[in-house]
């Protein structure tokens, strides 16, 4: 079973729409990562939350920490054809520099 | 700064042969750690390095392993390959443990395809 659950697992949407990744999980994590990736390159970070209840705005994409620190969200807003991508998100615990990746959600974004 | 760097980007071997991919770190990272991707599993964690030690090893088998240099460069080796280790192999970077921005970040990966 998967310690991070994303959903939707697939996405595809027409450009201009909003919306929004849920990545889940019943464990408590120091940090939270959001990375994109692009066929056949490694995944790029995007974002870095901590504290519970953060969000984090970078452009059209906005990033909330649950209060718990167990869930996160990635929203995007007015989506273009260059956000298409395989989103992931990355738990992890900073202790014991452990890194927990979800399943990931495949965005197709068309013109 | 220089982000990680893998080489080589692409490698076609065949069954049964072995192979060794390297991988170094952002400047100033100790940490390593080595992922395997595939269209069916996704992002499946193989083992992570520090100070040269691996401190963490994910569910693969003896076939694979991996060091790491006094310059935290770091290697991974698969030995008898199978065609199931046809995979995107990716390499990650980060400071280390007890880091509280814990971060980690990616090479472009090596595409290793078994023939």
């Amino acid at each position: 079973t998967q310690l991070l659950e994303q959903s939707p697992q697939f996405l595809s949407i027409q450009e201009g729409e909003n919306l929004t990744v849920y990545c889940n999980s019943s464990s408590v994590f120091s940090s939270l990562q959001w990375y994109r990736q692009e066929p056949g390159e490694g995944p790029v970070l995007l974002v870095t939350v901590v504290t519970g209840g953060e969000v984090k705005k970078l452009k059209r994409l906005t990033f909330q920490f649950g209060d718990a620190r167990k869930d996160s969200s990635l929203h995007i807003t007015a989506a273009q054809p260059g956000d298409t991508g395989l989103y992931l998100c990355a738990g992890g615990e900073y202790n014991f520099n452990k890194f927990y990746f979800g399943s990931g959600t495949k965005l197709n974004v068309k013109p | 700064k220089a982000g990680v760097t893998q080489t080589p980007r692409y490698l076609i071997k065949t069954r049964g042969q072995q192979v060794t991919l390297s991988c170094s770190p952002i400047s100033g990272h100790r940490s390593v750690s080595w992922y395997q991707q595939t269209p069916g599993q996704g992002l499946q964690f193989l083992f992570e390095y520090f100070s040269e030690t691996q401190r963490n090893k994910g569910n693969f088998p003896g076939r694979f392993s991996g060091r790491q240099f006094s310059n935290s460069r770091s290697e991974m080796n698969v030995s008898t390959l199978e065609l199931g280790d046809s995979a995107l192999y990716l390499c990650a970077s980060s400071l280390g443990p007890g880091q509280e921005m814990y971060e980690q970040y990616f090479g472009p990966g090596t595409r290793l395809t078994v023939t």
